[in-house]
Order: C-alpha cells, then sequence, then structure tokens
C-alpha cells in the first residue's frame, strides 16, 4: 500500500507562475524524497530532505518537512512548459531501505 | 556516467506466460530495487536486491521472483501473467543501499503488456 496522498491530484497553472504541492505520509521517516516523471517514462530524482531537515532548496525547488504533521510541500517557482509531468513524494523509514511512494501530483504548465 | 539501463523497453506477452526483465544499474552502484506501476495502484515496490541477497520484499505473489548478478545486474521474473500485470516495471539503483540517505536512479522502465 501506498505511505502518503499527494495533493492536489492535478495542478494547471499558467507559465511563470509558482506550483506547490503537498505530501502526508503517515509514520516516521527517514527521509522524503521528490522525484519528477514525465509521460509515463522513469522517475527523476528531485531533492531529498531528512527527518531533521526543515526546508531545502535546489535551483527553483523547495521542499520544507514537518515531521509533526507527517506533510511536506514542494514549491516550483517560475514555471516553465517543460515543468509539466507528474510529481511524486517517496519516504524512507528508519531501519527499511525500500521507497514508500505517494500518489503523484500531476502538473500542467499552460504556455 | 552511463545511467539505470533496463531491457526491452516494451513487451508484449499473452496469460499464462513468463517474462523476464533485465536492469543494469549505474556502474558502483550495488543495490537495485524493482518497481511496480500502474494507474490503479500507482507506484508499488517489488523487491530490492544488495550484494546478490534480496534484502526487501514488497506485497507481491510468488509468480514474481528476481535476482542479482555478481556484476550488480539484475533480473526479474513473472510466471504465469495475468492481465492485472500489464504494468510499466521499473528499476533503480543506488550506491550502498544503507543508511537510506543516498540518491535512488531509476531507468526508463519496461512496458509490460499482457494480452
Amino acid at each position: 500500500s501506498q505511505q502518503g496522498e499527494e495533493d492536489p491530484q492535478a495542478l494547471s497553472i499558467q507559465e511563470g507562475e509558482n506550483a506547490t504541492m503537498n505530501c502526508s505520509y503517515k509514520t516516521s521517516i527517514n527521509n522524503l524524497q521528490w522525484y519528477r516523471q514525465n509521460s509515463g517514462r522513469g522517475l527523476v530524482h528531485l531533492i531529498l530532505i531528512r527527518s531533521n531537515e526543515r526546508e531545502k532548496h535546489s535551483g527553483r525547488l523547495r521542499v520544507t518537512l514537518d515531521t509533526s504533521k507527517k506533510s511536506s510541500s514542494l514549491l516550483i517557482t517560475a514555471s516553465r512548459a517543460a515543468d509539466t509531468a507528474s510529481y511524486f513524494c517517496a519516504t524512507r523509514y528508519f531501519g527499511n531501505e525500500k521507497l514508500t511512494f505517494g500518489t503523484g501530483t500531476r502538473l500542467t504548465i499552460i504556455p | 556516467k552511463a545511467g539505470v539501463t533496463q531491457t526491452p523497453r516494451y513487451l508484449i506477452k499473452t496469460r499464462g506466460q513468463q517474462v523476464t526483465l533485465s536492469c543494469s544499474p549505474i556502474s558502483g552502484h550495488r543495490s537495485v530495487s524493482w518497481y511496480q506501476q500502474t494507474p490503479g495502484q500507482g507506484l508499488q515496490f517489488l523487491f530490492e536486491y544488495f550484494s546478490e541477497t534480496q534484502r526487501n520484499k514488497g506485497n507481491f505473489p510468488g509468480r514474481f521472483s528476481g535476482r542479482q548478478f555478481s556484476n550488480s545486474r539484475s533480473e526479474m521474473n513473472v510466471s504465469t501473467l495475468e492481465l492485472g500485470d500489464s504494468a510499466l516495471y521499473l528499476c533503480a539503483s543506488r550506491r550502498s543501499g544503507q543508511g537510506g540517505h543516498d540518491t535512488q536512479y531509476f531507468g526508463p522502465g519496461t512496458r509490460l503488456t499482457v494480452l
């Protein structure tokens, strides 16, 4: 079964706007990761945030983690058409090496 | 450095047949994991191999099996195929497989269609 839920399931915004996606999970984690997937192809790793971190940046990406609420958010600033993809959060438990994926958010950037 | 490669990229089989999918990890990576992706169930973990040993296993029936070779290449096998096995099968590799903080790199996937 999947660990988390992502919200919203789908998001459409104008190019240049910011996009925010949220991920909730159920149990304590070691880290949380975000991935992007284009049209049923392989997943591309975007960013990893450890359980003792609260915020992390990578280029136009900003990820936050709130372990008390068991939630994370991914912010993409100044969106581009090339950002159109599905975005997944994935969690890794302590003592368990597998990744458990959320349900994904389908992001569409309108030129 | 070459990425994770998977072969074949597309496969069509009929019910009852068996199939073997192959994955070559990034050079130096010793951990290989397999995932199944379907529209209904999303991304589901199948199993992980590290140094030729299965370390983790997801909740899939015994028809799904895998192995890893000494060069870290991995194969997964699905026997007695069912229509519900139609999916994108993704392979991922990472360096040490321990500690949990290393990045997992995914291959392009094998699209399996069962008729």
